[in-house]
């Protein structure tokens, strides 16, 4: 069965970087375009990234261009966001999810909590 | 930039039907989506292709889009069906979701 697992939030300073990782298995991983969405304490989801398979392609949403890069490993079946210059608006729950390949994101992995505080 | 806006929320007694409406302000051709997500859980893909339901859905939920609104419907609503909804298109380079909608059924 499809499976996504994030990992290596936490709580960082503002300023500060960090990286999330995603691991895949259940799936072909490299058929398909990967994304992090993000929901903040009692918001709604904010996609934030997406990589598109063989990694060429590569969009942002506006509130993280220039400041978090996406990027993945096929051979280790793993997805990343690399999240640098955090600000308090970066605290949220970080999922990564898979694309369906029919305009949806068919598998969502549990999340992971980034917490941007002094 | 490019919003989707849905009802903050929606009620409905149990058998009844419920519907969420996701209006677009700049619709094209994309493609809509809906999610299910329950409080400490992540989302669920339960319409995709602005109609088509993943295997596992159930019947009782549909979609439907006319002009600038798409339109999730859940018939014979159950109480397990109560959740945040949220609606979500895409275009090129750019993924956007609704507001989202809380149904509450009571």
């Amino acid at each position: 069965q499809v499976q996504l697992v994030e990992s290596g939030g936490g709580v960082v300073q503002p300023g500060r970087s960090l990286r999330l990782s995603c691991g895949a298995s259940g799936f072909t991983f490299s058929d398909y375009s990967m994304h992090w969405v993000r929901q903040a304490p009692g918001k709604g989801l904010e996609w934030v990234a997406v990589i598109s398979y063989g990694g060429i392609n590569k969009y942002y949403a506006d509130s993280v261009k220039g400041r978090f890069t996406i990027s993945r490993d096929d051979s280790k079946n793993t997805l990343y966001l690399q999240m640098n210059t955090l600000r308090r608006e970066d605290t949220a729950v970080y999922y990564c999810a898979k694309d369906s390949g029919l305009s949806g994101m068919d598998y969502w992995g549990q999340g992971a909590l980034v917490t941007v505080s002094s | 930039s490019y919003e989707l806006t849905q009802p903050p929320s929606v009620s409905v007694s149990p058998g009844q039907t419920a519907s969420i409406s996701c209006s677009g302000d700049k619709w094209g051709d994309e493609f809509v989506c809906w999610y299910q997500q329950k409080p400490g859980q992540s989302p669920v893909l339960v319409i995709y292709q602005d109609d088509k339901r993943p295997s596992g859905i159930p019947e009782r939920f549909s979609g439907s889009k006319s002009g600038n609104t798409a339109t999730l419907t859940i018939s014979g609503t159950q109480t397990m069906d109560e959740a945040d909804y949220y609606c979500q298109a895409w275009g090129t380079g750019l993924w956007v979701f609704g507001t989202g909608t809380k149904v509450t059924v009571l």
